[in-house]
């Protein structure tokens, strides 16, 4: 069974940088797995973020970022702002299947 | 704009079949690449995806799930309807409907419909 891996949490500090990684037991996450990143807040639907790997929606603030990084895909925040604590979610594409990972809960302090 | 809603019990009992509706407007099923896929959260714990139905009737279900799940769409309606048979305390969960196009997956959101699954 294949399982998508993200830190379980990750804390920075206002106006610092960090980032997320989502990795897949089936290998390196390459541009084929058409990463994308989900941003949730507690009683909110997901929000859509970074799909396919790097591009953003309109909505999607200039400090977030999407990449591949070691094997993983990466989202980055840069300048991290106290309304980015929140849960983070990647899905990840396998050929028609879709799988979510864990998700990674970041507390900025 | 682009809407979604999730309608459908909020209560089922265990062995009962959960159908589950997704109300949309603002896009249509069948505009080629669009798809409307489903995803749900227990409480406190990770979102899963379900299923996805494309503009062409194209489906695609969870492997884990594939046994109980069915989606159907009607176009005519805005609809996409989720059957998820033999329900059990672990189905608990929000149920989301999104839409989606070949390129972005899962742009926007219903708000999520909550069903609790007990005797």
């Amino acid at each position: 069974q294949t399982v998508v891996t993200q830190e379980p949490s990750l804390t920075v500090s206002p106006g610092g940088t960090v980032t997320l990684t989502c990795a897949s037991s089936t290998g390196a996450v390459t541009s084929g797995y058409y990463p994308n990143w989900f941003q949730q807040k507690p009683g909110q639907a997901p929000r859509a973020l970074i799909y396919s790997t790097s591009n953003k929606h309109s909505w999607t603030p200039a400090r977030f970022s999407g990449s591949l990084l070691g094997g993983k895909a990466a989202l980055t925040l840069s300048g991290v702002q106290p309304e980015d604590e929140a849960e983070y979610y990647c899905l990840l594409y396998y050929g028609g299947a879709q799988l979510f990972g864990g998700g990674t809960k970041l507390t900025v302090l | 704009q682009i809407t979604l809603k999730e309608s459908g019990p909020t209560l089922v009992k265990p062995t009962q079949t959960l159908t589950l509706t997704c109300t949309f407007s603002g896009f249509s099923l069948s505009t080629s690449g669009v798809g409307v896929g489903w995803i749900r959260q227990p409480p406190g714990k990770a979102l899963e995806w379900l299923a996805l139905i494309y503009w062409d009737d194209d489906k695609r279900y969870s492997p884990s799930l594939k046994s109980r799940l069915t989606i159907t769409k009607d176009t005519s309606k805005n609809q996409v309807v989720l059957t998820m048979t033999n329900m059990d305390p672990v189905d608990t969960a929000t149920y989301y409907c999104a839409h989606r196009t070949t390129v972005v997956i899962y742009d926007y959101w219903g708000q999520g419909t909550l069903v609790t699954v007990s005797s």
